[in-house]
């Protein structure tokens, strides 16, 4: 069974200011699949990125970038110049070992003060 | 872009009622998914569908649930005889694979149960 950790309840920055969240995951499965979706205030969930287990580099995209660390099971998103509008509780998960459904982690809750 | 969509936006049933909760997922999608997101928590898989029938579900999908693919556009969740604890977001989600591929969620639909 999978597990996802995201130790950070409550993150608040002033715009601007760059932010790193934290996901851990757990994982019996040498093939495994990591995502990471952002959940706005008007309730959606919108997918930003995937990551399987044999591809460690990592990604930059815009503001956004992913670190994935398989030695310390950990898959890190930082926003560099941090927006309002990236305001949002972001989720983590994984899926591996054969299931369809995700597992998520309980959510960084992102607020970018301007 | 495709995306998935959910109808209605919010659900409001009494206690021990039926309700069906319906999707419509990306056209090319073969997968199909059901997740749960009481307020506050973290999303919670409930089950997903392949080639007309359950491929996999969650402790969370007992019987008071059935998932139905009527026509071949909608993806349907049913609930019977609702309790006060099914008040939740659920969102429906599609990929085009399994595991591995990202899911895309719809909006979701809000269920309140009086």
């Amino acid at each position: 069974a999978q597990k996802v950790t995201q130790a950070q309840t409550e993150i608040s920055v002033v715009e601007k200011e760059d932010v790193t969240l934290d996901c851990v995951y757990e994982t019996r499965d040498t093939t495994y699949y990591l995502f990471w979706y952002k959940q706005p205030p008007s309730g959606e969930l919108v997918f930003l990125i995937r990551r399987n287990s044999f591809d460690e580099q990592n990604e930059i995209s815009g503001r956004y970038s992913w670190n994935f660390q398989k030695s310390t099971s950990s898959f890190n998103f930082t926003i560099t110049a941090s927006q309002v509008v990236d305001s949002a509780v972001y989720f983590c998960s994984t899926s591996g070992g054969g299931a369809d459904g995700l597992t998520f982690g309980k959510g960084t809750h992102l607020i970018i003060q301007p | 872009e495709p995306e998935v969509t959910q109808t209605p936006s919010h659900q409001v049933t009494q206690m021990g009622q039926e309700v069906i909760l319906r999707c419509v997922p990306i056209s090319n999608h073969l997968y199909f998914y059901w997740y749960r997101q009481i307020l506050g928590q973290k999303v919670e898989f409930l089950v997903s569908f392949y080639n007309n029938e359950i491929s996999e579900k969650s402790e969370i999908f007992d019987d008071q649930f059935s998932v139905e693919r009527p026509d071949g556009s909608n993806f349907t969740l049913k609930i019977r005889s609702t309790k006060l604890e099914d008040s939740a977001m659920y969102f429906c989600a599609s990929s085009e694979t399994v595991r591995g591929r990202p899911q895309h969620f719809g909006d979701g639909t809000r269920l309140s149960i009086l």
